[in-house]
């Protein structure tokens, strides 16, 4: 598997405040993407980034930003969590447009 | 912006049965398109992808889809399931000239021996 790492792997916290996931990967990928994964839904593309802060909107990027100031890091901010981002968060990188991505283990996130 | 549906939520079948899944995708230009496969507990794994070429693509486990232009369908099949493709399939589209890569809601397929 590519080394890609997200922390935390768990989080709780309280509605109101601001949360940051990491994602970090050692591919030297240039794509980097945040999902969110709920039942029924599938996964959601929040923010996605092409390079170094070069960054865009996905399918739900309301309540959230992201920051790429390394190839290798990409961060995603809950800026005031509400219960309804309680997901499961996955980061996935890949080199290019027609290759596979590689997926983080996850971040179990719960806002109370 | 591109988007994808699948079919099917929940699709229950026996071991041997034949598989077909479901995924339409919307955007109007050129597309890569991608069926990735998430077994309890495991990461998504990619089964198998279209750029261009064969419209039709043979994967990993046996699985093969079939990209159709005009109806802008990427069905994914197994001619024979078994109790180990338990799992969720999705569905994927990026546009080739774009960066953005959207999944489908997902179908979860079990296999009941």
């Amino acid at each position: 598997d590519a080394g890609i790492t997200q922390s935390p792997r768990h989080k709780v916290t309280e509605t109101g405040t601001p949360v940051t996931l990491r994602c970090h990967q050692t591919e030297n990928h240039r794509y980097m993407y945040w999902y969110r994964q709920d039942p029924g839904h599938g996964l959601r593309l929040i923010h996605y980034s092409y390079g170094v802060k070069d960054t865009d909107k996905g399918e739900v990027s309301d309540g959230y930003s992201v920051s790429r100031s390394k190839t290798e890091d990409f961060l995603l901010t809950l800026e005031s969590a509400t219960s309804s981002q309680t997901s499961v968060y996955f980061c996935a990188s890949r080199t290019g447009n027609n290759e596979k991505l590689f997926f983080g283990s996850g971040t179990q996130l719960s806002v109370l | 912006a591109q988007s994808v549906s699948q079919h099917n939520h929940h699709v229950i079948l026996s071991e041997a049965a034949s598989l077909e899944l479901g995924c339409n995708y919307s955007y109007g230009g050129t597309v890569n398109l991608f069926w990735y496969v998430q077994y309890p507990g495991q990461h998504l794994q990619l089964l198998l992808k279209y750029f261009s070429g064969d419209p039709l693509v043979k994967g990993i486990k046996g699985f093969e889809a079939e990209f159709i232009k005009s109806k802008f369908s990427f069905n994914l099949r197994k001619p024979s399931v078994q109790w180990s493709d338990t799992a969720e399939y999705f569905c994927a589209v990026t546009a080739v000239y774009g960066n953005k890569l959207v999944f489908g809601a997902g179908t979860i397929l079990r296999v009941k021996s």
